[in-house]
């Protein structure tokens, strides 16, 4: 049974900083591994999606890697701003979406 | 603006009672899903769809229904609510699995 595993659950950086968040898979089956964003009492955000054939996707400041090998993907936000602030989710896609519960980040300015 | 709405926003909902969350989606996905959210335990898919005229069962679709008589719309039925159904509830589309899933706003619904 797939399990995600998001680390750290909550992290504060002062606004500029380079980050790394960290979303670990235990069957590396997958056919994608998707990114999210939710901000609080809101939905669910796509950010990016990484086909189990790729390595890497960018969308502006956000870099999203996977590693399926060691069932780990990393998403690199650069030059954080107080905007970024939000619950950033990973899930992995095997048979079906299952979803990591997420890591809750702010940036103080 | 294309995209998903779900109604109501909220509810609060007597245990026993029979409620249905709306879901209706405008860009022709294929796909569809239902998923509830929890305090630390993420988001868990409760039904999905992969096209109109078919339903599948997640993770955790047990008390809840779902129908699919077309492909704008998906609603989740609770046919006699209690409490461990209290939850914020999400659904979602894609054009098909395992594309890139677009979200709803979300329901939260009480059950006392």
């Amino acid at each position: 049974k797939q399990e995600v595993t998001q680390i750290p659950a909550a992290l504060s950086v002062p606004e500029g900083e380079n980050l790394v968040l960290n979303c670990s898979f235990t069957d590396s089956a997958i056919y994608n591994l998707q990114w999210f964003r939710q901000d609080p009492g809101k939905g669910l955000t796509s950010l990016l999606l990484i086909q189990s054939s790729q390595r890497e996707q960018t969308s502006g400041r956000l870099n999203a890697s996977l590693d399926k090998s060691s069932g780990r993907s990393t998403l690199y936000i650069a030059a954080s701003q107080p905007g970024d602030s939000a619950t950033y989710l990973c899930a992995a896609y095997t048979d079906k979406l299952i979803f990591g519960t997420g890591t809750r980040l702010q940036v103080f300015p | 603006i294309a995209g998903i709405t779900q109604a109501p926003t909220s509810q609060i909902l007597a245990a026993g009672r029979r409620m249905t969350l709306r879901c209706t989606q405008d860009m022709r996905h294929n796909a569809m899903y239902w998923y509830r959210q929890d305090l630390g335990l993420g988001l868990r898919l409760i039904h999905y769809s992969n096209t109109a005229g078919t339903t599948g069962k997640g993770e955790v679709p047990d008390g809840y229904s779902v129908s699919r008589a077309n492909t704008d719309d998906f609603p989740l039925t609770l046919a006699s609510a209690v409490p461990s159904q209290t939850s914020v509830y999400f659904c979602a589309s894609s054009e098909g699995s395992p594309l890139r899933q677009f979200f709803g706003p979300g329901t939260r619904l009480t059950v006392l």
